[in-house]
């Protein structure tokens, strides 16, 4: 079955403006996690939705907000970017998000702002 | 809470040679566990979890890992190193309350595996 599906894999954006990446679930998950990786920080949990609605979220400022839609796609957005957003953006995908059924990570979204 | 501490951020073997990450973690109840692998510009694959099943966990690529309770430790072993085993690993905690952390891993900084021919 196919994996988790992120888009774009690469994004080269400006400071001050937003960006928005998209994460497709594995085929009948229904939950989304997002995290944040950078070499300073390391892995930093963002946010998790399920059916449409957020459950957790993780210590990010407000310029970070997510969504999701009824087919469990997820977006993210950032906006104003700052240098520092810099880094791997990863999502996961799991059934219903309760940790014995696992997650499932995709290949991330690597952004960059200049 | 939780959190993960991985000790060596860099550990190097030659092929062949016993594979050996370490991984504590502090949690206040009883937590899952993860190890995960990171090639250069890819996702994070799941090498193997415990989930409060048998202690001595089996997971892909001939990896392996014991949970002891009383070290807080999930050290994650290879008896024999192969060139492709070369990555970047993370070990990752969560709590086992059905519901509590909802979708979130706290990871470790992560061990470069050097391989050496």
């Amino acid at each position: 079955k196919a994996g988790v599906t992120q888009t774009p894999r690469y994004l080269i954006k400006t400071r001050g403006q937003q960006v928005t990446l998209s994460c497709s679930p594995i085929s009948g998950h229904r939950s989304v996690s997002w995290y944040q990786q950078t070499p300073g920080q390391g892995l930093q949990f963002l946010f998790e939705y399920f059916s449409e609605t957020q459950r957790n979220k993780g210590n990010f400022p407000g310029r970070f907000s997510g969504r999701q839609f009824s087919n469990s796609r997820s977006e993210m957005n950032v906006s104003t970017l700052e240098l520092g957003d810099s880094a791997l953006y990863l999502c996961a995908s799991s059934l219903d998000g309760q940790v014995p059924y696992g997650y499932t990570f995709g290949s991330g979204t690597r952004l960059t702002v200049v | 809470a939780q959190s993960v501490t991985q000790l060596g951020s860099h550990v190097s073997v030659s092929e062949g040679a016993l594979v050996l990450l370490r991984c504590n973690y502090s949690s206040s109840v009883p937590p899952y566990l993860f190890w995960y692998v990171q090639y250069p510009n890819q996702g994070l694959q799941l090498l193997l979890k415990y989930t409060s099943a048998a202690t001595l966990v089996k997971g892909i690529n001939g990896f392996e890992a014991e949970f002891k309770k009383s070290e807080t430790s999930f050290h994650l072993t290879k008896p024999s190193a192969h060139m492709s085993d070369a990555a970047e690993y993370f070990c990752a905690v969560s709590d086992n309350r059905r519901g509590s952390t909802l979708g979130r891993l706290y990871f470790g900084r992560g061990t470069q595996l050097t391989v050496w021919p």
